[in-house]
């Protein structure tokens, strides 16, 4: 079945410095991918959607700034967390689609971001 | 805008029995697609079962079956024989018009020996 390998799973940082999160699609090809971000014991709520070539979807209230996304491949999507604070250490998850809908959507592992 | 509810916070269930888990949605669509996601301690998100809205056959994965109710907007997970491995996080979820998921608030189903 199709795998999307996410990492890293678990990263400290500092205050004010930045933090890469790579999503890739091991199996196929995603011209979408998707980040979430998720509070302990709550659902998944949508940040982005990522467009392989062309600049990412924000969903309202995410700081476009802050949460850098790059699709520059349709096996690899990124996002950057710039300038971290500690109100954003959170779980964040990727997603890809692969084929059309009825294929459904296949998750990383997920990243567990802390900053101190 | 599309919603998906999920009414139950946590669901308590003995082992070999079974549990129903609750989903209503909203939607304007006329074909759309209905997903059961379980989320593990591990955080992993894994596909359950999917429906699509025009198959009026209800969906059944060995042991998890749904009740699909589209007049309703109803779409239940009934989970047979439970096992103490599906101790998990449930989440229920519909595909927008912008072919993004969107879930529910879930449903914690702790399984008992």
């Amino acid at each position: 079945g199709a795998v999307v390998s996410q990492h890293p799973s678990r990263v400290i940082c500092k205050s004010g410095t930045s933090v890469k999160i790579e999503c890739r699609s091991l199996d196929f090809q995603a011209t979408t991918m998707f980040w979430y971000r998720q509070f302990p014991k709550q659902s998944l709520m949508l940040m982005a959607t990522s467009n392989e070539g062309s600049k990412a979807t924000y969903e309202q209230g995410v700081e476009k700034d802050k949460f850098l996304i790059n699709h520059a491949s349709l096996t690899l999507s990124t996002l950057t967390v710039t300038s971290a604070h500690p109100e954003d250490s959170s779980f964040y998850i990727c997603s890809a689609r692969e084929g059309g809908v009825s294929g459904g959507y296949t998750f990383g592992s997920g990243t567990r971001l802390t900053v101190v | 805008a599309q919603t998906v509810t999920q009414s139950q916070p946590e669901m308590s269930v003995q082992e070999a029995e079974t549990v129903t888990l609750s989903c209503t949605y909203d939607t304007s669509e006329n074909n759309y697609y209905l997903f059961w996601y379980k989320q593990p301690p591990s955080r992993q998100m894994i596909l359950v079962i999917r429906q699509e809205a025009y198959k009026q056959q209800n969906a059944t994965e060995n042991r998890f079956s749904v009740n699909f109710q589209k007049a309703a907007k109803s779409f239940s997970l009934k989970i047979s024989d439970s096992q103490l491995g599906d101790t998990a996080m449930y989440f229920c979820a519909s595909i927008d018009s912008w072919g993004k998921l969107q879930f529910g608030a879930g449903t914690q189903v702790v399984v008992t020996p």
